[in-house]
């Protein structure tokens, strides 16, 4: 059984499209996240909710817009793609931020 | 907020050697701090973590320290082998309790 399951794993798309990307885990966790990996690796903290609620949005562009129907999803809608849009995007959960984070495989953006 | 610093970027080391990563936080109030290895392609999975109450952990051939008056923590692999080969993260929780802020990471080759 996967924990953390986002798909799709591989999406590309022209500028200016919207897409999404989604996150489920079926680990019972109550806080879940979204980092993006750029192409120097860094993995850096985008969005944080805690039991749907939102908790950190971390200097992220307006048109990133996190959506989290219930505790066990949490979506990534991306409006008006740009070039710069392109990476690595792991949704990640967690039963709280002092335990172990389980990432799910990733999703490779690539923005032409 | 949380800032993590971590060193060296890359690291070349002979199989049977040992290797060390080390990393700073910047806030004393941070009191979990897990060490991530992400293979090629692959998502981060944790190897090993540490909390502020303890000095030392040991696993196998991996065991991490924690020096919470200089605020830094570093990971130890022993006997490397060339399957260790990966990028490392260090990671540190942010004091609200909301979110794992990454170090940038260390890429680890170990040649046979």
């Amino acid at each position: 059984d996967t924990a953390v399951s986002q798909t799709p794993k591989y999406l590309v798309t022209q500028m200016g499209n919207d897409k999404s990307i989604k996150c489920e885990q079926n680990l019972g966790h109550d806080t879940m996240y979204w980092y993006k990996q750029d192409s120097k690796k860094f993995l850096k903290i985008m969005f944080s909710y805690n039991n749907k609620e939102l908790i950190i949005n971390e200097t992220v562009p307006n048109r990133f817009s996190p959506k989290s129907p219930d505790k066990a999803h949490l979506n990534l809608h991306i409006n008006s793609l740009e070039l710069g849009d392109s990476a690595v995007y792991f949704c990640a959960s967690s039963r709280d931020s002092n335990t172990e984070a389980f990432f799910g495989q990733g999703t490779r953006l690539t923005v032409v | 907020g949380e800032n993590v610093e971590q060193h060296p970027s890359t690291l070349s080391v002979q199989e049977g050697d040992s290797a060390v990563i080390k990393c700073t936080y910047s806030d004393s109030a941070s009191n979990y701090f897990p060490w991530y290895k992400q293979e090629l392609g692959k998502r981060p999975q944790l190897i090993i973590d540490i909390r502020s109450n303890v000095g030392e952990k040991k696993d196998q051939r991996i065991a991490v320290t924690l020096n919470k008056t200089a605020k830094h923590f570093s990971l130890h692999i022993t006997e490397t082998q060339p399957e260790d080969s990966a990028v490392y993260f260090c990671a540190a929780s942010n004091p609200a309790g909301t979110a794992l802020i990454f170090g940038k990471g260390t890429t680890l080759s170990v040649s046979s």
